[in-house]
């Protein structure tokens, strides 16, 4: 499977959008950017995912650059509950590949500062 | 509303003695996962039922195994718990192999 790169760490003020940064320099053409969430002592949240085209939903925006080789989760005004560890992640979902298997990787903390 | 749930959210058992922690769900979902998160470490695949087909990752260790005896419950039993098995154990579900995953708030496994 594409790895991801993401900074391991990124803070942020309440009501302040925040963009979080995912780097996917080998993603293949049947890999689609998934983004999941885990706030503290909790399961890991699905919050949004996509393949070429920028995708909105009422979690967040997901921002993807042309080349694919880069993707951006957007919190549009985030609030203290939005503290968590934020995960950027590739699935294969082409021929043969469709396992539909997440594998995380070491995430992003976002502190959020009230 | 429609869920996942886990028990025991908390479990403690003695090095060597076998547990088994339980999932179950109310979304009607063809897929489950089990996943382990061990302190500070991302969520890792142990395994996956699409259906009543088991599907095993190849380094998940011989001593956990899994039971799916109908659509909503999968049970994960660790045979011979050592003090590496201490983990949170996360239990997740799909529609199918293609959708996002829905997880359970886990249970917290203590190995004395």
């Amino acid at each position: 499977d594409a790895k991801t790169t993401q900074p391991n760490s990124m803070e942020s003020n309440e009501e302040e959008p925040v963009h979080l940064p995912c780097n996917h320099s080998t993603i293949s053409g049947t890999d689609y950017i998934h983004w999941y969430r885990q706030l503290p002592s909790q399961g890991p949240e699905y919050v949004i995912h996509g393949l070429t085209s920028n995708v909105n939903n009422r979690m967040a925006s997901l921002a993807i650059a042309e080349d694919r080789k880069s993707s951006t989760l957007i919190l549009h005004r985030a609030t203290l509950r939005d503290a968590a560890v934020y995960y950027c992640i590739l699935r294969d979902v082409g021929y043969g590949g469709a396992t539909n298997k997440l594998i995380f990787g070491t995430g992003t903390l976002l502190a959020v500062q009230p | 509303d429609a869920m996942v749930i886990q028990n025991p959210r908390y479990q403690v058992t003695q090095f060597g003695k076998p547990v088994t922690l339980s999932c179950s769900q109310t979304l009607n979902h063809n897929v489950m996962y089990w996943y382990q998160q061990k302190s500070s470490q991302a969520p890792k695949l142990l395994f996956h039922y699409y259906d009543k087909d088991f599907n095993n990752e190849a380094d998940t260790p011989d001593n956990f195994q899994s039971r799916r005896p109908n659509t909503s419950f999968c049970f994960l039993d660790i045979r011979s718990p050592g003090l590496g098995d201490a983990a949170m154990y996360l239990c997740a579900t799909s529609r199918d192999p293609l959708s996002p995953q829905f997880f359970g708030p886990g249970t917290r496994l203590t190995v004395l």
